[in-house]
C-alpha cells in the first residue's frame, strides 16, 4: 500500500540551528513528493515540490530538500531556521492525484 | 484575496445533528477536495471532484455527502454527527487531476462535536 511516513514528530531547535526533518515514502512506480508547512492557525501552503530531475529541490523560505530514489526518501533541510518557521510540516507524495500525507513534524524554534 | 474559503470556520454541535461545510475556490480550477485532521495532526483524503464529478471516495461513512454544485464549490454534509468527527475539514482545489498538481488549501474548519 502507498504510505508516507515522517520519523520525527516532535522537533526543538534554537534559532540558527541546521533542520532536517525525515520522510521516507513506499509507492510502486513514479510518485510526486511534496512539503507542505502549516503555521500556527493558518492552512496548508506548498514549501516545494518534486516531480523529476534534479533531486534536489529548493523551495520558498530557504527550504530545500533531496530525494533519494534508493532511500525511498525526501527529506527536507534548512541551513539556519528562524523563530517564524515554528510551525507544522508535513511531507505527502502522490501519483494519482490523491496526496497522502505523513503523521506531520511539529517543528519548535526557541528564540 | 481568498483563493480558497470555508464557511464556517468554527462549528461547534451537539451529537445528531446534520451540519454542512462550505468551500468556495477563486483559482479557476477545475477539482477539489475534502481532508480531514484529526486531533493527533494526522490529514487523511475524504473526497475529490473533478469538474463536479465525484472521483475520489475514501472509506468514509456515508453520512458524509458531499456535492459540487459547481466547479467553484464543493460543500459537505454531515448527517447524525458522532464523538468521532471531531476534527478539522479542509477544502483544497487544483488545476486538473495530475498527481503533480499542487493543491491549494482553505484554512480549515474546526468542527466540535458535544
Amino acid at each position: 500500500a502507498q504510505s508516507v511516513s515522517q520519523h520525527n514528530h516532535h522537533v526543538i531547535l534554537s534559532e540558527a540551528a541546521s533542520l532536517e526533518l525525515g520522510c521516507n515514502y513506499s509507492y510502486g512506480g513514479t510518485v510526486n513528493l511534496f512539503w507542505y508547512v502549516q503555521y500556527p492557525g493558518q492552512h496548508l501552503q506548498l514549501l516545494l515540490k518534486y516531480f523529476s530531475g534534479d533531486p534536489l529541490v529548493k523551495g520558498i523560505k530557504g527550504f530545500e530538500a533531496e530525494f533519494i530514489k534508493s532511500k525511498f526518501s525526501f527529506n527536507l533541510r534548512k541551513p539556519s531556521v528562524q523563530w517564524s518557521d515554528t510551525a507544522e510540516y508535513f511531507c505527502a507524495g502522490s501519483n494519482t492525484g490523491k496526496l497522502i500525507f505523513g503523521q506531520g513534524t511539529t517543528l519548535q524554534v526557541k528564540p | 484575496d481568498t483563493a480558497v474559503s470555508q464557511t464556517p470556520k468554527y462549528l461547534v454541535t451537539q451529537m445528531g445533528n446534520d451540519k454542512s461545510i462550505k468551500c468556495e475556490q477563486n483559482l479557476g480550477h477545475d477539482t477539489m477536495y475534502w481532508y480531514k485532521q484529526d486531533s493527533k495532526k494526522f490529514l487523511k483524503i475524504m473526497f475529490s471532484y473533478n469538474n463536479k464529478e465525484l472521483i475520489i471516495n475514501e472509506t468514509v461513512p456515508n453520512r458524509f455527502s458531499p456535492k459540487s454544485p459547481d466547479k467553484a464549490h464543493l460543500n459537505l454534509h454531515i448527517n447524525s454527527l458522532e464523538l468521532g468527527d471531531s476534527a478539522v475539514y479542509f477544502c483544497a482545489s487544483s488545476q486538473g487531476t495530475s498527481s503533480g498538481n499542487e493543491q491549494f488549501f482553505g484554512p480549515g474548519t474546526r468542527l466540535t462535536v458535544l
